[in-house]
């Protein structure tokens, strides 16, 4: 069991907007930055924002990053099927120990 | 372009000591911004941290994994290593190295390497 939690997966059409969202608690999202990462099939993950909202050089603006409390949400707009990964937030917790949420399989239907 | 590379053998027997190299290329190790560290993937599995090292040598481990884990630099190399002690099947993942911004985020990944545990 994760110590962030994320939806198994979520879907949708070509072009649409989709959001994944990551819970936690204030010993980890609450104090500290959150970042996403992007794991394309059979590849290592990739950074795709950091500090709750920032993106990486090179990152299109279609990836955005928010957080309130203790949720961050990822969101991804004109999806494509290249889009089509499993997406993990990741933070730093209070018990001095990196956590990272369970992934999100995201499917372009 | 930083690139990270995993090396070290794929299969460990029960009981063993795991042992990774991850070699540095394109910047240097030393760099004062940046911790570098390990996570890995068990098969079909989330993330999960290992543990992290500074050049200097200062290391912060998993609690849950602090007992049978060694993380060591050697900036001559550019490289720091993992050892994994007592390992057991539930230790065969994807072992992937990163560069880390503290506590912030963890770019770029290596390619990673599967070790299974298997007599």
């Amino acid at each position: 069991q994760s110590v962030l939690t994320q939806p198994p997966s979520v879907s949708a059409a070509p072009g649409q907007k989709v959001t994944i969202s990551c819970s936690g608690s204030s010993s980890n999202i609450g104090n500290n930055y959150v970042s996403w990462y992007q794991q394309l099939p059979g590849t290592a993950p990739k950074l795709l924002i950091y500090e709750n909202n920032k993106r990486p050089s090179g990152i299109p603006d279609r990836f955005s990053g928010s957080k309130s409390g203790t949720s961050a949400t990822l969101g991804i707009t004109g999806l494509q099927t290249g889009d089509e990964a499993d997406y993990y937030c990741g933070t730093w917790d209070s018990s001095l120990n990196w956590v990272f949420g369970g992934g999100t399989k995201l499917t372009v239907l | 372009q930083l690139q990270l590379q995993e090396s070290g053998p794929g299969l460990v027997k029960p009981s063993e000591t795991l042992s990774l190299t991850c070699t540095v290329s394109g910047g240097s190790i030393s760099s004062s911004s940046y911790y570098w560290g390990w996570i890995r993937q068990p098969p079909g599995k989330g993330l999960e941290w290992i543990g992290s090292i500074y050049y200097s040598g200062s290391t912060y481990y998993n609690p849950s994994l602090k007992s049978r884990v060694t993380i060591s630099v050697d900036t001559s190399k550019n490289q720091f290593s993992l050892k994994l002690s007592s390992v057991t099947a539930a230790d065969t993942a994807v072992y992937y190295c990163a560069r880390e911004q503290f506590p912030n985020w963890f770019d770029p990944w290596g390619q990673g390497t599967l070790v299974t545990v298997s007599s």
